[in-house]
């Protein structure tokens, strides 16, 4: 069964400051996503992961993917009071017959502050 | 074209009653997908539609839910009785058939059982 864990779950910057959310997942995956959730609001797609050393940037954000270490990265670069929000990442499985049942971690809470 | 829509987007009800979830997918959307998210914990498959048909109902928790799709458009989420560990944001998604790489998501509905 494909677990996926986060860390940390929670997270406090300091604006300006850089830092790195890990997602660690226990089997073959097909693709790793990242995405952003504010309060009340739908998941956002930020990021699709497919191939070992992909990277992926936009903004601020960027999100890497080592599949032989079963391991993605999403790097803050200097943030900003407007990257405070719940991050999850998710795995969908290699095939098989669970088709499009995402598996997320437990979500990192970030909170950008002055 | 709309997105993702979950109504209610908040329900908070008595253990014991009944409670139905409802979401409409973005129009021509076959694959539809339930996730809840409970207590802060990780978001959790619970179950996938293809048109009216349940592909994988394997995240369902026990009989007390139950989910339709009934014509391959809307679907609802009933549960009843309701108990106190069913608290949580319920999320749909939805994708065109075929494709289970993008599933675009609702903004969830929040259900308090007090």
């Amino acid at each position: 069964e494909l677990k996926v864990e986060q860390n940390p779950l929670f997270l406090s910057m300091q604006e300006g400051k850089n830092y790195t959310i890990y997602c660690n997942y226990s089997t073959t995956s097909d693709r790793l996503y990242w995405y952003r959730q504010d309060p009340g609001k739908s998941l956002e797609s930020l990021f699709v992961l497919l191939s070992n050393g992909a990277v992926k940037q936009e903004g601020r954000l960027m999100a890497s993917l080592d599949t032989k270490a079963r391991l993605s990265t999403l790097h803050i670069t200097a943030a900003v009071h407007d990257l405070s929000a719940t991050y999850f990442c998710a795995c969908l499985p290699a095939g098989g017959t669970s088709y499009g049942k995402l598996t997320f971690g437990q979500g990192t809470i970030l909170t950008v502050h002055p | 074209e709309a997105g993702v829509t979950q109504f209610p987007s908040h329900s908070v009800i008595e253990k014991g009653q009944t409670v139905t979830l409802r979401c409409d997918p973005i129009s021509g959307h076959d694959n539809l997908y339930w996730y809840r998210r409970v207590m802060g914990k990780e978001i959790k498959f619970l179950l996938h539609f293809v048109k009216e048909s349940k592909q994988d109902e394997s995240g369902m928790p026990n009989n007390r839910f139950l989910a339709e799709r009934t014509g391959g458009t809307y679907s609802t989420l009933k549960v009843q009785p309701a108990e106190l560990e069913d608290s949580g944001v319920y999320f749909c998604a939805s994708s065109p058939l075929g494709q289970r790489y993008e599933q675009y998501f609702g903004p969830g509905t929040r259900l308090t059982v007090t």
